[in-house]
């Protein structure tokens, strides 16, 4: 059973430039969050996906968007980057039915130069 | 303004000893409270988690408490082993996140090492 994975693992992008990050949510699960981790924070909640559909989201501005494909996998994307979007951005999902467990992948580590 | 506090950035103890990691918050409005492991080149997995009408919450060698009145949670492992080194991260969700895919807020970790 696969769990969440997200690729690519690391990206170098130049400031000013868009990227997209891509997760695909544990087997079962429908809904997707990303959180963004600077080094030596915790994980910081940008946005949650269910239902192909934006349902909540972080103190983060619009550059932040993102989309949830019919098979549940999502995307992130920055647009505009900055060298303070330089981060780990993880991806979690998790499934309905009562549990709040949120299962993560391994990130995607963007340096932005 | 930070809502969860780790004020220790890193925490040494004796294999086989207790290791206590504690976390404070801000925001009465949260109301589920867990704990999270982080390996390097790993996402971060649970642990254990308590909600807020609860004071104790035991799985094996960890246990959660939380103290509403102090705005106070701390994780027990005992006993200790090589193995839980790692980072601890601490979550708080509010009431009002909806569905089961709550919305955390995240604490800044604890990094634990467990000597042999």
């Amino acid at each position: 059973d696969a769990g969440v994975t997200q690729s690519p693992t690391h990206l170098i992008k130049t400031r000013g430039q868009q990227v997209t990050l891509r997760c695909s949510p544990k087997s079962g699960h429908d809904t997707v969050s990303w959180y963004q981790q600077a080094l030596g924070q915790g994980p910081q909640f940008i946005f949650q996906y269910y239902e192909e559909e934006e349902r909540q989201r972080g103190n983060f501005p619009d550059r932040f968007s993102g989309h949830q494909f019919p098979n549940y996998s999502s995307e992130l994307n920055v647009n505009a980057l900055l060298l303070g979007d330089s981060a780990l951005y993880l991806c979690a999902s998790s499934g309905t039915g009562g549990s709040y467990e949120q299962y993560f992948g391994p990130g995607t580590r963007l340096t932005v130069t | 303004d930070q809502q969860v506090k780790q004020n220790s950035p890193s925490l040494s103890v004796q294999e086989g000893r207790i290791s206590i990691l504690n976390c404070d918050y801000t925001n009465s409005m949260f109301d589920y409270f867990l704990w999270y492991k982080k390996y390097p080149a790993e996402g971060p997995t649970f642990l254990i988690s308590i909600s807020s009408i609860k004071d104790k919450n035991e799985d094996g060698r960890f246990t959660v408490f939380l103290n509403k009145s102090a705005k106070h949670l701390s994780l027990h492992i005992v006993p200790s082993q090589p193995g839980d080194s790692a980072v601890y991260f601490c979550a708080a969700s509010p009431v009002f996140s909806s569905g089961s895919a709550r919305q955390l807020t995240f604490g800044s970790g604890t990094q634990l090492t467990v000597l042999p």
